[in-house]
């Protein structure tokens, strides 16, 4: 079963717009981590949030946690047509240990 | 990218065969998954190492194997394909378990016929 389950399954927006990115999990967590993958790629790690963070940003990237809600937003602000990929959210347990994956939400940037 | 590759990266089969892919690393990390992906099933685990020799099973490891004989090296082990276990698989790797980012290979398309 997944843990985290992203909403839109997928987000067309224009170059240069912010696309907002929601995830939602079940049980309490360690960590929650998302992730990229570009079409027939690897995913590749974007940003690691602990549960005692409420906000994170890397570049363009933005992630914000609420555990009272259970829910995580990632935001890419300025996205630029080399965005288009497919984001997925993954919750890591309280003790730890193995990591859980969204279905994911695909997005596209278009120019 | 990090020094993850994986063998074969296509490979087609038949039902009832045995299948090995496999997974090299070069950064020496403990920690070593299989995962695979399906449409509208996002990454589930199938199976994972956290140590030479020490294995132990993820979400969905029936029909699955696994050994990690040295570091660098993972194997996954289909005893007899079947139709349901075509998919993409893909091989990660950690310095730590949930809290720890994670590093994926490229992937192995197989399909069973």
């Amino acid at each position: 079963s997944q843990q985290g389950e992203e909403d839109p399954q997928a987000l067309s927006i224009q170059e240069g717009e912010n696309a907002t990115m929601n995830c939602s999990y079940k049980t309490s967590i360690n960590n929650l981590q998302w992730y990229r993958q570009n079409s027939g790629r690897g995913l590749v790690h974007l940003i690691l949030i602990r549960s005692n963070e409420r906000e994170k940003h890397s570049g363009r990237l933005r992630v914000t946690l609420d555990t009272s809600k259970k829910s995580s937003s990632l935001l890419i602000t300025a996205s630029r047509a080399a965005d288009t990929a497919s984001y997925f959210c993954a919750t890591a347990g309280e003790a730890g240990n193995m990591l859980t994956f969204g279905g994911g939400t695909r997005l596209m940037v278009k120019p | 990218d990090a020094g993850i590759t994986q063998s074969p990266r296509h490979k087609v089969t038949e039902t009832g065969t045995p299948v090995t892919l496999r997974c090299h690393q070069t950064e020496n990390h403990r920690y070593m998954y299989w995962y695979r992906q399906d449409p509208g099933h996002g990454l589930r685990l199938i199976h994972y190492s956290y140590g030479v020799k020490d294995t132990d099973k993820g979400e969905v490891s029936d029909g699955y194997s696994v050994s990690r004989s040295k570091t660098e090296d993972f194997l996954l082990t289909l005893e007899s394909a079947t139709s349901s276990q075509t998919s993409v698989y893909f091989c990660a790797i950690s310095g730590g378990q949930g809290a720890y980012e994670q590093y994926f290979g490229p992937g192995t398309r197989l399909t069973v016929t």
